[in-house]
């Protein structure tokens, strides 16, 4: 099946400071990827969709300049988290749909998980 | 009333026990229905879709019922490998999916 392929698996940071989040797709072209966030024992929460070549576009009460989206390929979408802070500490996880698959299944990375000290 | 609902569980089974969640949806509209799995601290993966007529995949049966806008998934002869969360996801649009809590089910052996 389709991989996607997510980095770093961890980080911790200090407050204040910004990371960056990579979500690639390994074996297909992906024009569009989405990132959700997950608190414990919380659903995956769509934060926004990442288009090609375009802006991307963010759910309702998520900060776009707090979290900003770069979809620069096919293959590539960057997730940076500016001026992090402890409550932005969660699990983070992009997918991507391969149009070889059924409508609605999506790939997953394997996720980040935040912490912010 | 929430998008996805789901009981979170957790379900506690031993080996080889029939187990069933059931999912409810509040959109009418929405257009396809899935199960997923996401194992502790992992990413989800998709489990099985659900059809209108109901399907099966092995000891996995996923039913849907669009009149009581619920979905439901049954697992028989449960393995302890079966243990996880499952997520029921609905699908309202083009890979627009909104993903219930999650319920998670234990097999103990």
């Amino acid at each position: 099946g389709a991989v996607v392929s997510q980095h770093p698996s961890w980080v911790i940071c200090k407050s204040g400071t910004s990371v960056k989040i990579e979500c690639r797709s390994l074996d297909f072209q992906a024009t569009t990827m989405f990132w959700y966030r997950q608190f414990p024992k919380q659903s995956l929460m769509l934060m926004a969709t990442s288009n090609e070549g375009s802006k991307a576009t963010y759910e309702q009460g998520v900060e776009k300049d707090k979290f900003l989206i770069n979809h620069a390929s096919l293959t590539l979408s960057t997730l940076t988290v500016t001026s992090a802070h402890p409550e932005d500490s969660s699990f983070y996880i992009c997918s991507a749909r391969s149009m070889q698959g059924p409508p609605g299944e999506l790939f997953f990375g394997e996720g980040s998980r935040l912490t912010v000290l | 009333r929430k998008e996805v609902e789901q009981d979170p569980g957790p379900f506690n089974v031993p080996e080889g026990a029939t187990v069933a969640f059931n999912c409810t949806y509040s959109n009418s509209a929405s257009q396809s229905f899935f199960w997923y799995r996401q194992d502790c601290r992992k990413e989800p993966k998709l489990l099985m879709s659900v059809y209108s007529s109901g399907n099966e995949d092995g000891r996995f049966t996923a039913q849907l019922n669009r009149a009581s806008q619920y979905i439901s998934l049954l697992i028989r002869d449960s393995k302890l490998s079966d243990s996880a969360t499952y997520l029921c996801v609905v699908n309202k649009g083009y890979s627009t999916l909104t993903f219930g809590k999650g319920t998670m089910l234990l097999v103990s052996p």
